[in-house]
C-alpha cells in the first residue's frame, strides 16, 4: 500500500542548532514533494517545492533534498529559533489524467526550546 | 494579496444535521481544492475542481458529502447527515493553475465537531 512517514510525531531541538526532518514513501513515484509549514489553529503555509530531477533546494535557513532513489526527503532548519516551532508536513504531488494530486504526510511537530 | 477565505470558523452540530461550508479563494486562482484534517492526521483530499468542474473527486464519501463550485469562484461543501467520524478541520486551498509547480494557498479552515 502507498505510505508518506514523517520521521516522528515531535522533535526537540536547542535554539541555534539545525533541525533536520525527514519524509520517507513507498509505492509512490512523486514528480515533485513540498514541504509546508502548519500553525496550531492555522491552515498549511507552502515553504518550498523540489522536483524529481533536483537533488537540493535551499531557501533562507531551509534547505530541502529528494532521493527519488532511497525514496526520501529530508528538510533542514539551520539555526533554529523557537518561532520555528510548528507542524511541518511533506506533500508528494503526483500527475494524473488531466489532473495532479497533493497528498500529505502526517506531519512533524517541531518545537525549538530557548 | 487577500487569502482564502472560510466560513464559518467553527461548527458544533449534533449527528445526522446537516452542514455547510463556504469557501473563497484568492482571486484568479483556477483550481481549488477542499481538504480534511482529522487531528494529528495531515490533510487528506476530498475533491479538486478547475474552474467549475470536478477534476477528482474520487475521495469524497458521496452519499454524505456533496460540493459545488458556482462560476469558478466561491464553492460550498455540504454533509448530510454528519457523523461522527466527520469531526474534523475543513481546509479550502487554491492554487494558480493545475500543475506541479503551483503552491497552494490554504485558508484557515472550519472545526467542525459532531456530537
Amino acid at each position: 500500500s502507498q505510505k508518506i512517514e514523517q520521521n516522528s510525531e515531535a522533535l526537540n531541538i536547542q535554539e541555534g542548532k539545525t533541525a533536520t526532518l525527514t519524509c520517507n514513501y513507498t509505492n509512490y513515484s512523486p514528480a515533485y514533494l513540498q514541504w509546508y509549514r502548519q500553525d496550531p489553529g492555522r491552515g498549511p503555509v507552502f515553504l518550498l517545492l523540489i522536483r524529481e530531477n533536483e537533488k537540493e533546494k535551499r531557501k533562507e535557513r531551509l534547505k530541502v533534498t529528494f532521493d527519488t532513489t532511497l525514496k526520501q526527503s529530508l528538510f533542514h532548519i539551520t539555526a533554529s529559533q523557537p518561532a520555528d516551532s510548528a507542524t511541518y508536513l511533506c506533500a508528494l504531488g503526483m500527475s494524473g489524467a488531466g489532473s495532479y494530486q497533493l497528498t500529505f504526510g502526517k506531519g512533524t511537530k517541531l518545537s525549538v526550546i530557548p | 494579496e487577500a487569502g482564502v477565505a472560510q466560513s464559518p470558523r467553527y461548527k458544533i452540530i449534533e449527528k445526522r444535521q446537516s452542514v455547510a461550508f463556504w469557501c473563497n479563494p484568492i482571486s484568479g486562482h483556477a483550481t481549488l481544492y477542499w481538504y480534511q484534517q482529522i487531528l494529528g492526521q495531515g490533510p487528506k483530499l476530498l475533491i479538486q475542481f478547475q474552474n467549475n468542474g470536478v477534476v477528482d473527486d474520487s475521495q469524497l464519501p458521496k452519499d454524505r458529502f456533496s460540493a459545488e463550485r458556482l462560476k469558478g469562484v466561491d464553492s460550498t461543501l455540504k454533509i448530510q447527515p454528519a457523523k461522527l467520524e466527520d469531526s474534523a478541520v475543513y481546509l479550502c486551498a487554491s492554487s494558480l493553475a493545475l500543475r506541479h509547480n503551483s503552491p497552494l494557498h490554504f485558508g484557515n479552515g472550519t472545526r467542525l465537531t459532531v456530537t
